[in-house]
C-alpha cells in the first residue's frame, strides 16, 4: 500500500535460524504494528510501537522481538524460527487515537522448514 | 478486554443477492469498529469505520454497516452482490486508542455464486 512497504515479500528459512522482517513507512505515523495471519485465527497482534524505541507486546509475542530506531522503520525478528511461525506477517501504521484508520502493508509470507 | 465474533467462516450468496456479514463485539467502553476486506494474496483494505458519529456508515464499493449498541453488533451489508466482492472480510474493534491496535475477528470468506 502507498506509504508502507514490507520486505521481503516472501522468505523461506530453516528451523532455528534468526529472521528479520522490515516495515518501512513514509507517512510519519506514530504507531506501528506487527500482526500475523493464520487460517481460522484472523489477525493477531505480535508487537506494537508507539514511538521511537517505545514498543510493547501484543497477544502472541513469544518468540518475537522488535526494534524501532527510526520513526519510519519497525523491524520484527524471529529469534530462532520454528515451524509454528510459518505465517503471513502484516505491518500496519496509524496516526493514533481511536477512530483513526490503520493502513496495512502487503504482507510477508514466511515459511519455516 | 475487547473481542470480536464473526458469525460464519464462509458465506455464499448469488450474484445480485443481498450480502450480510455478521459481526458482534464485546467492549467495556464505547468502541470504534472497522470492516476490512482482503483479496487473495493482498493486504487489508479499509471498507468502512464507525467512530461514534452516524450509526449507519457507508463505505467503499457499495458496502454499509449499522452500529447497534443494544445488540453489540456491526453487521456489513451490500444490496446486490457482484462477482468482484468475493474476498475475505474482517471485522475489528479498537478501544484503547493507537496503543492497543485493532482486535480482529477470525474473518468471513464471501463466496459469490454466478
Amino acid at each position: 500500500d502507498a506509504g508502507i512497504t514490507q520486505s521481503p515479500r516472501h522468505k523461506v528459512t530453516e528451523t532455528g535460524t534468526p529472521v528479520t522482517l522490515r516495515c518501512h513507512q513514509t507517512e510519519n505515523h506514530r504507531y506501528m504494528y506487527w500482526y500475523r495471519q493464520d487460517p481460522g485465527h484472523g489477525l493477531r497482534l505480535i508487537h506494537y510501537s508507539y514511538g521511537v524505541k517505545d514498543t510493547d507486546k501484543g497477544e502472541v509475542s513469544d518468540g518475537y522481538s522488535v526494534s524501532r530506531s527510526k520513526t519510519e522503520d519497525f523491524l520484527l525478528t524471529l529469534e530462532s524460527a520454528t515451524s509454528s511461525q510459518t505465517s503471513v506477517y502484516f505491518c500496519a501504521i496509524s496516526e493514533g487515537g481511536q477512530g483513526y484508520g490503520y493502513t496495512f502493508g502487503s504482507g510477508t509470507r514466511l515459511t519455516v522448514v | 478486554a475487547q473481542s470480536v465474533t464473526q458469525l460464519g467462516s464462509h458465506v455464499s450468496v448469488s450474484e445480485g443477492a443481498l450480502v450480510l456479514l455478521r459481526c458482534n463485539y464485546s467492549s467495556s467502553v464505547p468502541p470504534y469498529l472497522f470492516w476490512y476486506v482482503q483479496y487473495p494474496n493482498q493486504g487489508l483494505q479499509l471498507l468502512l469505520k464507525y467512530t461514534s458519529a452516524a450509526t449507519l456508515v457507508k463505505g467503499i464499493n457499495g458496502f454499509e454497516a449499522e452500529f447497534k449498541k443494544s445488540e453489540t453488533s456491526f453487521h456489513l451489508t451490500k444490496p446486490s452482490a457482484h462477482m468482484s466482492d468475493a474476498a475475505e472480510y474482517f471485522c475489528a474493534v479498537s478501544v484503547g486508542g493507537g496503543a492497543d491496535g485493532l482486535t480482529f475477528g477470525k474473518g468471513t470468506h464471501l463466496i459469490i455464486q454466478p
